[in-house]
């Protein structure tokens, strides 16, 4: 099974509240990953979680965090939404060196 | 940083037509990338169309191709024969051999096949 689960699928959140997302595997993938995707632009990475080992992108180092309380789930935690966090959010593994990530379905976040 | 360019879309092709998807890559950080198609069908999530990690070599899945040229700094994407179920879009990336990295992506390019 390939599968990335993602909750929820659609999230409408108020401009000043938190957001948090989740993502899960159970392919015992070492790797989790976040993605932003904007309507016209690419997906870009926000961090990834190797093992219990954070790495957040450095131009969007202050805007997301995130936990991983165990190997399967990872989750997207947005401290206080404004309205450019409206975006599908892309969660991906991935298990060894420049392997294949496998990406959940996407939650799509509308802050209003 | 490292960056991924592709065709630019809407790309509208009819059945049984061939079809060709440009990708060049830029990466400062790494000297051989991995690189990788990925694509979105209707309704669905990304999902890997195929990959290669060795410069020089050829990828291909459900009749999809593609080259890493090193020279050019090129993966296009090619299929000699479209059907209507190709209809998705195409995202090119590019990942950094080390462990554990992010992938780059072009902005992705919408194909719809018209039978």
């Amino acid at each position: 099974d390939t599968t990335v689960k993602q909750n929820p699928r659609y999230k409408l959140a108020r401009v000043g509240k938190p957001v948090n997302l989740i993502c899960s595997q159970t392919m015992n993938h070492d790797t989790m990953y976040w993605y932003q995707k904007k309507p016209n632009q690419a997906p870009k990475l926000l961090l990834f979680y190797y093992d219990k080992i954070l790495n957040r992108e450095a131009d969007t180092f202050e805007k997301f965090q995130s936990s991983r309380p165990n190997n399967s789930f990872c989750s997207l935690y947005i401290g206080s939404a404004g309205l450019e966090y409206s975006a599908m959010y892309l969660c991906a593994s991935s298990s060894g060196r420049g392997d294949t990530q496998y990406f959940g379905p996407g939650t799509r976040l509308l802050v209003l | 940083g490292d960056s991924v360019t592709q065709t630019e879309g809407p790309v509208t092709v009819s059945e049984s037509e061939s079809l060709i998807i440009n990708c060049t890559y830029s990466a400062t950080s790494i000297a051989y990338p991995n690189l990788f198609w990925y694509v979105r069908y209707p309704g669905e999530g990304l999902q890997l169309l195929l990959k290669v990690i060795t410069a020089g070599q050829k990828g291909s899945s459900r009749g999809f191709e593609a080259t890493y040229n090193k020279e050019t700094t090129s993966f296009h994407l090619q299929k000699a024969s479209v059907q209507e179920s190709d209809s998705a879009v195409y995202y090119c990336a590019l990942g950094r051999n080390n462990y554990a990295q992010g992938l780059t992506f072009g902005l992705g390019t919408r194909v719809s096949v018209f039978p």
